[in-house]
């Protein structure tokens, strides 16, 4: 079945730092993959998409590549900002299945220091 | 316009009774998804909804979970004789898959956050 591993957190750095928040993905068919973010006492917002293999998605500063050959859609982000501390969720919905629900990984929880 | 909006944002109950959960779907969007949020876990999927129709429930954890949708709009979540394991947040989210957002983005609401004491 669709699955999604996601690294495990807390991951703590220090304000410009890079960050990369790796996902990888299993999946039939060929599913849009997502990239949530919840910040600390707030709902779940789409951060950023793509729906094919190549496509990058990017918003905030954050980008995240769809590779095919490699299953993933690692998350990325140049200087991180205090402001970023938050849970990032790695999602896929595969549009074959008819329902196009949420595969979720398990969520990776942020902190930026000042 | 207005988001997703889900009802009571929090709850606590005693085991063994019952509760329901609602949801308010951005008005317009044919699909409702209801998902679930264990404490230090992953957002487990419950529930889909198209239209009035639930083609796949195949995330109910047990026939002590139900759910409802009416006029293409709200949706009510039922547990029955509830559990302390049935304690997590519990999401809403809609789509509209053929409008303007095709990849189906899916908007969630703030959550009700349920404990079962």
């Amino acid at each position: 079945g669709n699955s999604v591993t996601q690294m495990e957190g807390p991951v703590t750095l220090s304000e410009e730092a890079f960050l990369t928040i790796n996902c990888t993905y299993t999946a039939t068919g060929y599913p849009s993959l997502f990239w949530y973010v919840q910040y600390p006492g707030e709902g779940l917002q789409l951060l950023l998409k793509a729906t094919k293999a190549d496509d990058k998605g990017s918003n905030k500063g954050f980008e995240a590549t769809y590779r095919k050959e490699t299953t993933s859609f690692h998350l990325e982000k140049g200087s991180v900002q205090v402001s970023d501390s938050a849970v990032y969720f790695c999602a896929l919905s595969d549009p074959t299945s008819g329902t196009y629900k949420y595969i979720f990984g398990t969520g990776t929880r942020l902190k930026v220091l000042a | 316009g207005a988001g997703v909006s889900q009802s009571p944002s929090n709850k606590v109950t005693e085991k063994g009774k019952d509760v329901e959960l609602r949801c308010d779907p951005i008005s317009g969007h044919t699909a409702l998804y209801w998902y679930r949020q264990r404490l230090g876990q992953g957002l487990e999927f419950l529930i889909y909804f198209q239209g009035n129709s639930a083609p796949d429930k195949s995330g109910l954890p047990s026939d002590r979970f139900s759910a409802e949708r009416t006029g293409e709009s709200v949706s009510t979540l039922t547990i029955q004789r509830t559990q302390q394991e049935d304690s997590a947040v519990y999401l809403c989210a809609s789509s509209s898959p053929t409008g303007e957002h095709p990849y189906n983005e899916q908007f969630f609401g703030p959550g009700t956050r349920l404990t079962v004491l």
